[in-house]
């Protein structure tokens, strides 16, 4: 069974301090990693990662994707309070048919 | 990315009632999913639903439970049959433009059940 694992589960950290957030996996024919981030109920898009070491960002956020070692990370600098979400990692995989599985989130509260 | 808008964004409801969730996109699109997310829960995919065709149901969903209809490449109801407490969470569709391509979600939508 594909599993997507996300670390830590929660996360406070104070306006200002750069954060880590971490996603493993073990699935069947890997093709792709997504970052999202929910604030309320709809995910919102924020990476897809195919290829082992090469760095996306976006402003302050920034991803990596370690194919050999199966994990990628999403960084976030200089953290503001409307960063405070809850941050999904999702891997697509599967034989054929190509479907989404979704890690369990990382909550982050940025506090002023 | 797509614009995608879902109906209704919230209910309660009794049990034992259907709700019917709508989901709009704003263009023509392959893959339609629909997902749920229960109470500090991740997503779990229910269906994916293409047009013209049956949808495909995940393990532990059935279409008894949650009838999907795929009218054309825009459009899709998600229908939860027969409703309890248990099935309080938060419904989304998703699209994907082609197969394996990133997936953007609309707003979801809030469903409690008394």
């Amino acid at each position: 069974e594909d599993k997507v694992v996300q670390s830590p589960l929660s996360l406070v950290v104070h306006e200002g301090d750069t954060v880590t957030l971490n996603c493993s996996y073990e699935v069947t024919n890997f093709r792709s990693l997504l970052w999202y981030k929910q604030e309320k109920k709809a995910p919102t898009f924020l990476f897809m990662l195919t290829s082992s070491g090469i760095e996306k960002k976006s402003g302050r956020l920034s991803s990596i994707l370690d194919k050999k070692e199966l994990f990628s990370i999403l960084n976030i600098t200089a953290t503001q309070t409307g960063d405070s979400a809850v941050y999904l990692c999702a891997v697509y995989s599967g034989a054929g048919s190509y479907q989404l599985t979704f890690g369990k989130g990382t909550k982050l509260s940025v506090i002023p | 990315s797509a614009v995608i808008s879902q109906k209704p964004s919230r209910d309660i409801c009794q049990r034992g009632t259907s709700l019917t969730i709508q989901c709009q996109v704003d263009s023509q699109v392959t893959m339609m999913f629909w997902y749920r997310q229960q109470p500090g829960q991740s997503l779990t995919l229910i269906a994916t639903a293409n047009q013209g065709s049956e949808a495909t149901y995940e393990s532990g969903f059935v279409i008894d439970k949650f009838p999907i209809s795929r009218p054309n490449l825009t459009f899709s109801t998600l229908t939860v049959s027969n409703m309890s407490p248990e099935d309080s969470s938060i419904y989304l569709c998703s699209v994907e433009r082609t197969h394996g391509d990133t997936q953007y979600f609309g707003p979801g939508t809030r469903l409690t059940v008394l």
